[in-house]
């Protein structure tokens, strides 16, 4: 079955470690975004890329890095940089003609004890 | 610049009674509108979507929303709650440009509890 993998579900990391979340989808979608989800704050972007090799900021990008190697990947790495990285990561993917129709992962929820 | 705007935060039904979820919406451009759901601890999954062709759009699971372009708003309907339906709700819009997937503005969410 297509779809997006996130792994993994649940990830727990000490405080000024760096932590990398997978993305993976074999939709054989063009674009794909993530998003950071607070209680009452909805969907915020953090990165996207539209074609492999290149990658965008989105509204909150700072404390966040990623990389676009291959069309089926999007890592995230939340740096030490992220002053409030405890949150749930949804990554998305969408395909050119869509109309930016989204497909989600599952998510990662981040706790950074 | 494109921005929605769900008006509140919270709703709740009986079961068996009408869904209502509001959605305002502001583009630049003709918008591409979208309802997705989340259940607790998942991804987004997507109920229905607006792409200018019929004003009244039907989606999964008996859900409907109408974009309505003098009043900026595409309001989510199904006229018969059931328990299954509590989630939360978002309403996106999307501008796309020509030679890339473009890239959507979500709404802050809409929890729906349904009470027996």
């Amino acid at each position: 079955d297509g779809g997006i993998t996130q792994s993994p579900k649940y990830l727990f990391r000490k405080e000024g470690q760096n932590v990398t979340l997978s993305c993976e989808q074999n939709l054989n979608h063009d674009a794909m975004y993530w998003y950071r989800q607070d209680p009452g704050q909805g969907l915020r972007l953090i990165y996207y890329s539209q074609i492999v090799n290149d990658f965008q900021k989105g509204d909150i990008a700072e404390g966040y890095s990623v990389s676009r190697e291959k069309k089926e990947s999007f890592p995230l790495t939340v740096t030490s940089a992220q002053k409030n990285p405890t949150a749930f990561y949804l990554c998305a993917s969408s395909s050119y003609g869509s109309y930016n129709e989204q497909f989600f992962g599952p998510g990662t929820r981040l706790t950074v004890l | 610049a494109q921005s929605v705007t769900q008006l509140g935060s919270h709703v709740s039904v009986s079961e068996g009674a009408l869904v209502l979820l509001r959605c305002n919406y502001s583009s630049s451009v003709p918008p591409y509108l979208f309802w997705y759901v989340q259940y607790p601890n998942q991804g987004l999954q997507l109920l229905l979507k607006y792409t200018s062709a019929a004003t009244l759009v039907k989606g999964i699971n008996g859900f409907e929303a109408e974009f309505k372009k003098s009043e900026t708003s595409f309001h989510l309907t199904k006229p018969s709650a059931h328990m299954s339906d509590a989630a939360e709700y978002f309403c996106a819009v999307s501008e796309i440009g020509y030679t890339n997937a473009g890239k959507s503005t979500f709404g802050d969410g809409t929890t729906l509890t349904v009470k027996p």
